[in-house]
């Protein structure tokens, strides 16, 4: 079974709205990341958050892990068409820390 | 940067045939992975290999399925006898040491 779940499954929002998507998983881990990957492509990784680490930026994207909970959260500020994509968490567990276990992955619409 | 370059794009043959995928991962990086794709299962972790050499093939589903990677610049996966229920997206993404993955933009499979 899969160790990331996202949620929701699917989110529609208009250009230039916030959106956020959650990812829970189950066992303790070394990492998480947050891939996206657009139609037709492979995945292209986001941003990393480590087990130690609570909050992370970069660019328009927020992410956030609250290791008790077993969660992550991922912000897209002011949303554009180009975000179209389906994104997806990514956990690395501690015993094989190379070891990505996806999640099934938001499908993230922009209408403009 | 080529990133990493996977042949074909696309495949299709017939029940029974044996098919081979094969990925070229970036230059200098020591980490191969084999992922599938489906919409039913997600993204499923086949195999991967660390300095050429397999370290996890836990998530290979069958003996049809086996992968080699003879030297650093080249893998194959190779698929024999295929099944229908092997239709799937093949990636195969290449990594230095527990940093993030980068994707090939992946084989669609359809065995019929």
């Amino acid at each position: 079974s899969q160790q990331g779940e996202e949620d929701p499954q699917a989110l529609s929002i208009q250009e230039g709205e916030n959106a956020t998507m959650n990812c829970s998983y189950k066992t303790s881990i070394n990492n998480l990341q947050w891939y996206r990957q657009n139609s037709g492509r492979g995945l292209v990784h986001l941003i990393l958050i480590r087990s130690n680490e609570r909050e992370k930026h970069s660019g328009r994207l927020r992410v956030t892990l609250d290791t008790s909970k077993k969660s992550s959260s991922l912000l897209i500020t002011a949303s554009r068409a180009a975000d179209t994509a389906s994104y997806f968490c990514a956990t690395a567990i501690i015993q094989g820390a190379q070891k990505l276990v996806f999640g099934q992955g938001t499908r993230l619409t922009i209408n403009p | 940067d080529a990133g990493v370059i996977q042949s074909p794009r696309h495949e299709v043959t017939e029940m029974g045939q044996e098919v081979t995928l094969r990925c070229k991962p970036i230059s200098g990086h020591n980490s191969l992975f084999w992922y599938r794709q489906t919409m039913m299962r997600g993204l499923e972790l086949l195999i991967y290999f660390n300095n050429n050499v397999p370290i996890d093939d836990s998530g290979m589903p069958e003996d049809r399925f086996s992968a080699k990677m003879p030297n650093a610049s080249f893998s194959t996966l190779k698929i024999q006898p295929s099944e229908p229920r092997d239709s799937a997206v093949y990636f195969c993404a290449s990594s230095l040491a527990y940093t993030p993955l980068h994707f090939g933009n992946g084989t669609r499979l359809t065995v019929t």
